[in-house]
């Protein structure tokens, strides 16, 4: 199966500052690579797919790129609504697989 | 508004056999436009991917509890359901459905439930 590596673990920001999170794939993934935003208590909800592509409703300061095997999710600046737990998931093979999260905390 | 809502036990003794459901409400189950996924998450961890369906029946499941998982869905319910026979401690989870689009964007699970916990526990 495809392992999905995140990092940071956590990402220690400031509201107004620019959040960088990484997920590397163990094989490529092409350009199926999905991003969820999960807070507590809530279930996860979709902010990018196809690697760069913002589904209905989510802000332009949210932004994805990359293809292959490394990807990036992007937080133009900070929100007080963004510090969350962020997933990648990629759809290319089975099983599908997520990353381990990117806790982005308040510093 | 498509919504999902998911039921069942919330304690389930170790070897036994785990059955939840998701209710469909505000669209049906039967679109051929949708695939349907279960994914759990223990506590104050990841999210792992159990398995998806589409209504025709075809199903994929993850390696990791292929023997002792189904998922299906009943069209004249309009509910998605998941069975995980044998479970042990390990199976404890926050176990949420999941809606994706199979041949539209966003090509990513675009709607979930509001998840239901499930511990195994004598």
């Amino acid at each position: 199966e495809i392992v999905l590596t995140q990092s940071p673990a956590t990402l220690s920001l400031s509201p107004g500052e620019r959040a960088t999170l990484s997920c590397r794939a163990s094989q490529t993934v092409y350009s199926g690579l999905v991003w969820y935003q999960q807070k507590p208590g809530q279930a996860p909800r979709l902010l990018i797919y196809d690697a760069s592509n913002r589904a209905t409703g989510i802000p332009a300061r949210f932004s994805g790129s990359g293809s292959g095997t490394d990807f990036t999710l992007t937080i133009g600046s900070l929100e007080p609504e963004d510090f969350a737990v962020y997933y990648c998931q990629q759809r290319s093979n089975w099983p599908r697989t997520f990353g381990q999260g990117t806790k982005v905390e308040i510093k | 508004q498509v919504q999902l809502q998911e039921s069942g036990p919330g304690l389930v003794k170790p070897s036994q056999t785990l059955s939840l459901t998701c209710n469909v409400s505000g669209g049906s189950i039967s679109s051929g436009s949708h695939y349907w996924t279960w994914i759990r998450q223990p506590a104050g961890k990841g999210l792992e991917w159990i398995g998806q369906t589409f209504a025709s029946g075809s199903t994929n499941y993850n390696p990791s509890v292929e023997s002792r998982v189904t998922i299906s869905v009943d069209t004249s319910k309009n509910q998605l359901s998941l069975k995980l026979s044998s479970v042990t401690a390990a199976d404890s989870a926050v176990y949420y459905c999941a809606r994706g689009w199979i041949h539209l964007p966003p090509y990513g699970l675009d709607i979930w439930g509001q998840g239901t916990t499930v511990t195994v526990s004598s």
